[in-house]
Parts: C-alpha cells; structure tokens; sequence
C-alpha cells in the first residue's frame, strides 16, 4: 500500500527564515498532494495542494514543488512569522480519494 | 465555505458503554466522508471511508464491529464506538469530500472529538 515518509519530524527555524519540509510517497498512482497545518487541539487546515500535472504551486509565502520521477514534494515557507508554529502534514492520494498521511512535522518559529 | 461540524468536541463515558460521535457538512453536500483517529502528538489514521447509502470501507486492522459507521444523507456520518474501553480513548477527526466543485479531491476536517474512556 500507499507509504509516506516525512522529514524533518521537527523544524525551528528563526523569524523571518525559510523553513522546507520534505515527503516522499511510494505509490506512483498518486496524483494529488495536499498540505495540511494543525494548531494543537485543533483540526487540520488545508494550506496548500499540487496535482501531479503541476510541478510547482505558490501562495504567497508558501510554495509547494512535485518531483514526480523522484515521488517527493516540498512545502517551502518563506519569512517564516511565529504563527506559522505548528504541526504540518503532507498526504498523499493512491487513487481513491483518500489520503495517506505523512508522520508529521513540528514546526517551531523562533521570534 | 466548505464547513465541516463534530459533535460532541469531547466526550467521557465508562468502559463498556457505546458513544455516537457525529460529522456534518454544513455548507456542501459530501460524497464521502472519512474517519480518522490520532494519538497525541502522532498522524492522522485513517480508519474507514463512508459513502452515502452503502457500507463502510475499514482499513486493515480496523474492527468495524467495534466502530460502527452510518452514512445516512450526504450531509451527516456518524462514529459509534461500541463496547468503549480505555484503549479507545483518542482523538477521532471525521473530514468530507465534495460532491461537486473544483475541490472534490480536498478533504475538509471536523473539529475533532476527544474522547475519554474511564
């Protein structure tokens, strides 16, 4: 089945930095990848996604890139501010609409 | 848009008891909801995918005995956890899935529902 591995599992970065979190997925037939943000105690946000027909998608501050031949993503956030501290999540989707989960990523923004 | 509802947010019940934890789309019609449990500091895992008027698919090692799932309307699925003991204590997030739009890959969570067994 689908696997995916997330790195680094925790991330401090100073104020104002860039900070990448990196996923690798197994099941080529994976064709989107959403990012999630999730503030303690609370539900997961949607903050950014890719389809595999993308190789690279901006918002502002944030960024994701796709490497299809390699199976990773990235999520890039630039100017990093103290809100951006939390968990964040990478999924992928192996065909059936549902998601397969990275492990996690604890982001730390250092004011 | 794209409002997803949990109720109870929490819920302490003792052991041997069944709790019902429900998942709502306020504002959109869901093809599909999910179930997912986290522990502290851990992912989200999947437990099982409901579609509306048919049977739950479990994932491997999910009893569904024990977690009974109802997808009555496509606007409201709900989680039984029959039997509860302790080890279920946990957080359980449901999420629905569009059935229209541009966005019907995306997953939009609940709440969550931490539930406590004594």
């Amino acid at each position: 089945g689908e696997n995916v591995e997330q790195h680094p599992s925790t991330l401090s970065v100073q104020e104002g930095d860039s900070a990448v979190i990196k996923c690798t997925y197994s099941d080529s037939a994976s064709n989107y990848f959403p990012w999630y943000k999730q503030e303690l105690g609370k539900r997961p946000q949607l903050i950014i996604d890719i389809r595999s027909n993308v190789g690279e998608k901006k918002d502002q501050r944030i960024a994701v890139t796709l490497n299809k031949t390699a199976k990773h993503f990235s999520l890039h956030i630039t100017e990093t501010q103290p809100e951006d501290s939390a968990v964040y999540f990478c999924a992928a989707t192996p065909g059936t609409y549902k998601y397969i989960f990275g492990t996690g990523t604890r982001l730390k923004v250092l004011a | 848009g794209a409002v997803v509802s949990q109720h109870p947010s929490w819920v302490i019940c003792k052991s041997g008891t069944s709790v019902k934890i429900e998942c709502r789309s306020l504002d959109f019609q869901a093809t599909t909801m999910f179930w997912y449990r986290q522990f502290p500091k851990q992912s989200l895992m999947l437990m099982a995918t409901s579609n509306e008027g048919s049977k739950a698919t479990y994932e491997q090692g999910v009893e569904k005995d024990k977690f009974l799932i109802n997808h009555a309307s496509l606007t409201l699925s709900t989680l039984t956890v029959t039997s509860a003991h302790p080890e279920d204590s946990s957080f359980y997030i449901c999420s629905a899935r569009p059935l229209t739009g541009t966005a019907t890959d995306t997953q939009y969570f609940g709440p969550g529902t931490r539930l406590t067994v004594l």
